[in-house]
């Protein structure tokens, strides 16, 4: 597709449950990123993805979180065990190179933790 | 603290006024970027600015970049009622490993008709 695509868009959750975010990067952009924006906040980074190398996990809050990159394309965000302070929008960019060029950012995914 | 962090938190302008916001950062960066974001959803690239200009426009849009301050400026001239959103800056950082931007906490922009 043309842009950065992310499914599902909301996410309702009970808590304790685990949740898969899934992320589309534009074709041909090697690098990939996931933020976490909680209501009303700047973007957390999460983890970042270029190409074949080992992936920056610095960002990740917990050993509840991964994301994996299959074929250098899709990602998918997992959260184990979910608990309330994870509601927040899950955002995915990609860029063509690395992060000192320009991201282009998915719509997000809205997660609800009850 | 954040790497970026924007200045004033929220600002609200006539439609038509100049608006302007600012960034200061703490370490040295190789560019610096500012985002637009809608509704709480995907940010939208507006302008990135290198650590070797001073300046850069798109429009109605003007980037300065101060680097002795390490700060950095937007402004919109003209504003619309669509210009309301939030407006973020990232950075990054110069060096060996720099592996991601990092982001302000933005300024909720408001143009009111």
């Amino acid at each position: 597709g043309a842009g950065v695509s992310q499914s599902p868009s909301n996410k309702v959750t009970e808590k304790g449950k685990d949740v898969e975010l899934r992320c589309d990067p534009i074709s041909g952009h090697t690098a990939l990123y996931w933020y976490r924006q909680s209501l009303g906040q700047g973007l957390e980074f999460l983890i970042y993805f270029q190409g074949n190398s080992a992936p920056d996990k610095s960002g990740l809050p917990s050993d509840r979180f991964s994301a994996e990159r299959t074929g250098g394309s899709v990602s998918t965000l997992t959260i184990q065990r979910t608990q309330q302070e994870d509601s927040a929008v899950y955002l995915c960019a990609s860029s063509s190179t690395g992060p000192r060029e320009t991201q282009y950012f998915g719509p997000g995914t809205r997660l609800l933790v009850l | 603290s954040q790497q970026g962090e924007e200045d004033p938190q929220a600002l609200s302008i006539q439609e038509g006024e100049n608006a302007t916001m600012n960034c200061s950062y703490k370490t040295s960066i190789n560019n610096l970027q500012w985002y637009r974001q809608n509704s709480g959803r995907g940010l939208v690239h507006l302008i990135l600015i290198r650590s070797n200009e001073r300046e850069k426009h798109s429009g109605r849009l003007r980037v300065t970049l101060d680097t002795s301050k390490k700060s950095s400026s937007l402004l919109i001239t003209a504003s619309r009622a669509a210009d309301t959103a939030s407006y973020f800056c990232a950075t990054d950082n110069r060096g060996k490993g720099a592996q991601k931007l990092v982001f302000g906490q933005g300024t909720r922009l408001t143009i009111n008709p």
